[in-house]
This record gives structure tokens, C-alpha cells and sequence, in this order.
């Protein structure tokens, strides 16, 4: 069975810190994919980044940044100098290979607020 | 290019009562799943559709039903309603199945049980 973990249920900032958001996963799959998702207070999941399980090279895209450690099984995301827009749920997700990633299972979410 | 869509935004029903929600893909996307988010569940994958079939199914009662179009519009049914199936559900579309990409959300149906 697939369980994803983010054991950081809330985080709060003050704007321009740093701050990483902890993902860990569990999978028998030797293949699977990693994604991230943002929710605004409007609802609806915004796509960030989607890893496979043999891609291990860190990401950076602007101020996010995503290192996988497939040793420790995790999949954490940095932002760097965040911003009051930051403030989201964000979650982070896990599908089987050879299924679409329309079948995830995701972790609990957390809560980032960045204050001004 | 028109993201995913789904209606209503928000419903109200009675305990009993049964109800419809719907949800369009976007334009191309034969793939669409589905989700039930809680504060106590968190989002729980409902079933994926794929070229009218279902492909996928997570573990919820018989109760939850869906069925996809020939367009690959959604719809997403909940019969004999609960106060437990108060949630906010949400419909993804995807491209290609079996590639794992990215899926992309619609703004959710939250729906009410009095």
C-alpha cells in the first residue's frame, strides 16, 4: 500500500524566509512518480512539479526547489524567500506506474502561512 | 485553453436526498478523477474514467457512482446522502493515461448535508 507523509501539518512564516516542506513517501513500486500541488483558498490543486522515481537530480524553478532523496524516501520543497502569496495547503502526492496520475495518493497537506 | 470545470460550486442537500455533480475536462483530457477532501480524511481518490470506462476505483461505498461521456464530461453521483459526505469534491483531468502526468483540478463542488 502507498502512504505519503507530511508530517508538518502547519507552518508559519514571516516574508522573505526560507522554508522547507517535508514529504515522505512509502511505495513497493520500484517506478512511481512524485508530484506536488498547491491549494489556494480558492479551491482548486495547482500543478507544481512531477518527479519519477529514477530522475533523482534536485529541481529548481525560481524560488521553489525540490530535492528527492529516494535513499531516505523523501521529496521535500524548499521555497526561498517566500511571499505573502505563498500562503497555501500544499501537498504532496505519489502514483503507481502504468496508472495515470489520476489515481494519487496524497499526503495530509500542509498549511503554509507567510505573514508581512 | 478552458481548464477543468466543475458545477455547481456549491450544493446543499438533505440527509437521504441523492445528488449530481459534474465535471468537464479540458479540452483533449480523456482521463478524469475524482476526490473527496475532508478536514478529517483529507483527499481521498473517489475513481478515474478513461475513454468512458473506469479504470480505477478507491474504497468508498456503492453509494458513490460515476460515469463518463463520449466528450469526456464527468459526472459523479452520491446516492441516500449522509452528514459524513460533506466534503468538497474534486475532479482532475489528465492527457494521456498511463504516462503519469500531471493532473489538473477543477475549483472542487462543495456540497452540504443538512
Amino acid at each position: 500500500a502507498q502512504k505519503v507523509t507530511q508530517a508538518q501539518t502547519e507552518i508559519s512564516v514571516v516574508e522573505k524566509e526560507d522554508v522547507t516542506l517535508d514529504c515522505v513517501y512509502e511505495t513497493r513500486d520500484t517506478t512511481y512518480y512524485l508530484f506536488w500541488y498547491k491549494q489556494p483558498p480558492s479551491g482548486e490543486l495547482v500543478f507544481l512539479i512531477r518527479r519519477n522515481s529514477f530522475d533523482e537530480q534536485n529541481e529548481i524553478s525560481g524560488r521553489y526547489s525540490w530535492n528527492f532523496q529516494k535513499s531516505t524516501s523523501s521529496f521535500n520543497f524548499t521555497i526561498t524567500a517566500s511571499q505573502v502569496v505563498d500562503s497555501a495547503v500544499y501537498f504532496c502526492a505519489l502514483s503507481e506506474a502504468g496508472t495515470n496520475a489520476g489515481k494519487s495518493t496524497f499526503g495530509d497537506g500542509t498549511t503554509l502561512t507567510v505573514k508581512p | 485553453k478552458a481548464g477543468v470545470t466543475q458545477t455547481p460550486r456549491y450544493l446543499i442537500k438533505t440527509r437521504g436526498q441523492q445528488v449530481t455533480l459534474s465535471c468537464s475536462p479540458i479540452s483533449g483530457h480523456r482521463s478524469v478523477s475524482w476526490y473527496q477532501q475532508t478536514p478529517g480524511q483529507g483527499l481521498q481518490f473517489l475513481f478515474e474514467y478513461f475513454s468512458e470506462t473506469q479504470r480505477n476505483k478507491g474504497n468508498f461505498p456503492g453509494r458513490f457512482s460515476g460515469r463518463q461521456f463520449s466528450n469526456s464530461r464527468s459526472e459523479m453521483n452520491v446516492s441516500t446522502l449522509e452528514l459524513g459526505d460533506s466534503a468538497l469534491y474534486l475532479c482532475a483531468s489528465s492527457s494521456v493515461a498511463g504516462r503519469n502526468t500531471e493532473a489538473f483540478f477543477g475549483q472542487g463542488t462543495r456540497l452540504t448535508v443538512v
